[in-house]
């Protein structure tokens, strides 16, 4: 059984631009969720997909956007980038969106908006 | 609004004496609290879920209890090792999960 993967590990963009975040999550999980972590700070939800359909999203604006696909990948895209999109971004994934339960992280990637 | 408060930013303990963490939370009810560690440049690792119904969860050299009339979690780590140095991190749910900001632990030798 493979973990949960993200890629890029690493990005840097400027401010305005669009990024796109991908991330692969555990076989047979059906619900994945992102995170926004800022330094020093605990990760912050963003919005949960199950089974390809938006599920409960926090506090962020439309330009946060997400997809999730039939073969347990999903991406996180973020439109207009501004100076303080800058943070680690976390995906999850966990088998069922029914009973709350352990989540499982990818490692993240950090963007860096210029 | 809700808010989850974890006890200072830092924790620094004698190997071999237990750490205790603190969660407190105001303005929420949740039905579930869980702990998870995190390691500097890496994602959070599950650790335990305790229900609202549960006063308290034990898995090897961990304890987790909750207190939903003081709407207060403890976490304890036994035994303490520096291998357990790390961020925890307390998570409510109930519609929604939040995470509090960490505790980062530092077990010297």
């Amino acid at each position: 059984e493979t973990g949960v993967t993200q890629s890029p590990t690493h990005l840097i963009k400027t401010r305005g631009q669009q990024v796109t975040l991908r991330c692969s999550s555990q076989s047979g999980h059906n619900t994945v969720s992102w995170y926004q972590q800022a330094l020093g700070q605990g990760p912050q939800f963003i919005f949960q997909y199950y089974r390809e359909e938006e599920n409960g999203r926090g506090n962020f604006p439309p330009r946060f956007s997400g997809l999730q696909f039939p073969n347990y990948s999903s991406e996180l895209n973020v439109n207009a980038l501004e100076l303080d999109d800058s943070a680690l971004y976390l995906c999850a994934s966990s088998p069922d969106s029914g009973t709350p339960g352990p989540q499982y992280f990818g490692p993240g990637t950090r963007l860096l908006v210029l | 609004s809700q808010k989850i408060e974890q006890n200072s930013e830092a924790l620094n303990i004698q190997e071999g004496k237990t750490a205790t963490l603190t969660c407190n939370y105001t303005n929420y009810s949740p039905a579930y609290l869980q702990w998870y560690r995190q390691d500097p440049g890496r994602g959070p690792v599950f650790l335990l879920l305790i229900r609202e119904n549960e006063k308290e969860k034990r898995k090897e050299r961990l304890k987790v209890t909750f207190d939903t009339t003081l709407k207060q979690s403890l976490f304890h780590i036994t035994a303490s090792q520096p291998a357990d140095s790390a961020t925890y991190l307390c998570a409510l749910h109930r519609n929604k999960i939040i995470f509090g900001s960490g505790t980062r632990l530092s077990i010297r030798p």
